[in-house]
């Protein structure tokens, strides 16, 4: 079973600031990586996938990047709509199945 | 637009049953791998069980292998997950959630609101 590990557990940033998040896979899951954000009391809301293409109508200050084991989510200029929880997700081939990071709380230094 | 409704949460005692529905709308579901999604409170999300498009394939966690069971109906356009002999550890929110497939890479586009299930006496 691949375990995914986010880093750090939370992260406090000033608005308008720059936020990096990390993940970390226990074996290369290539470029199978998606990000999520999740507000209190909705649904989590699909920002990466493909470790970095966005999704549909993500704003651009949204970024993803790496491959294999290390991957990163950068927020530039943090708006205060972006506070929120943030999951990482891996994607097996075989067995299929799907594998969530334990999530980075963005909070608001 | 896509929609995904979940309904029939609830409290249940352990070793109960619970029969969980989502209604889709807005696209064509029988073209669409579907998830089910945990969500202890407080906790993280975890992924349940997963569906091919004509239900030909079922995977699940194994902590559920066994006792629940994904379904869909594409004539309804609906996605079922019967849990059985539930356990205090089932609880969670549970989220019906669209599978995406782009040059070979998996993720969930699309969630419901989700559906409340507790596990207790």
């Amino acid at each position: 079973e691949i375990v995914m590990t986010q880093s750090p557990a939370t992260l406090s940033v000033s608005p308008g600031e720059r936020a990096t998040l990390s993940c970390r896979a226990s074996q290369s899951v290539s470029s199978n990586l998606a990000w999520y954000q999740q507000k209190p009391g909705q649904a989590p809301r699909l920002l990466i996938y493909g470790a970095s293409t966005r999704a549909t109508g993500i704003p651009a200050r949204f970024s993803g990047s790496g491959s294999g084991t290390e991957f990163t989510l950068t927020i530039n200029s943090l708006q205060s709509e972006d506070f929120a929880v943030y999951y990482c997700q891996q994607y097996n081939n075989w067995p299929p199945g799907y594998t969530f990071g334990q999530g980075t709380k963005l909070e608001i230094k | 637009e896509v929609q995904l409704v979940e309904s029939g949460g609830g409290l249940v005692q352990p070793g109960g049953s619970l029969r969980l529905s989502c209604a889709a709308s807005g696209f064509t579901f029988s073209s669409y791998w579907m998830s089910w999604v945990r969500q202890a409170p407080g906790k993280g999300l975890e992924w349940v069980a997963n569906i091919k498009e004509g239900g030909s394939e079922k995977y699940y966690v194994d902590s559920v292998k066994g006792r629940f069971t994904i379904s869909r109906d594409n004539a309804k356009n609906s996605l079922y997950l019967q849990m059985n002999s539930l356990r205090a550890e089932d609880t969670a929110v549970y989220y019906c959630a669209r599978e995406t497939m782009v040059r070979g890479v998996s993720a969930f586009d699309y969630w419901g609101q989700g559906t409340l299930v507790t596990v207790s006496s």
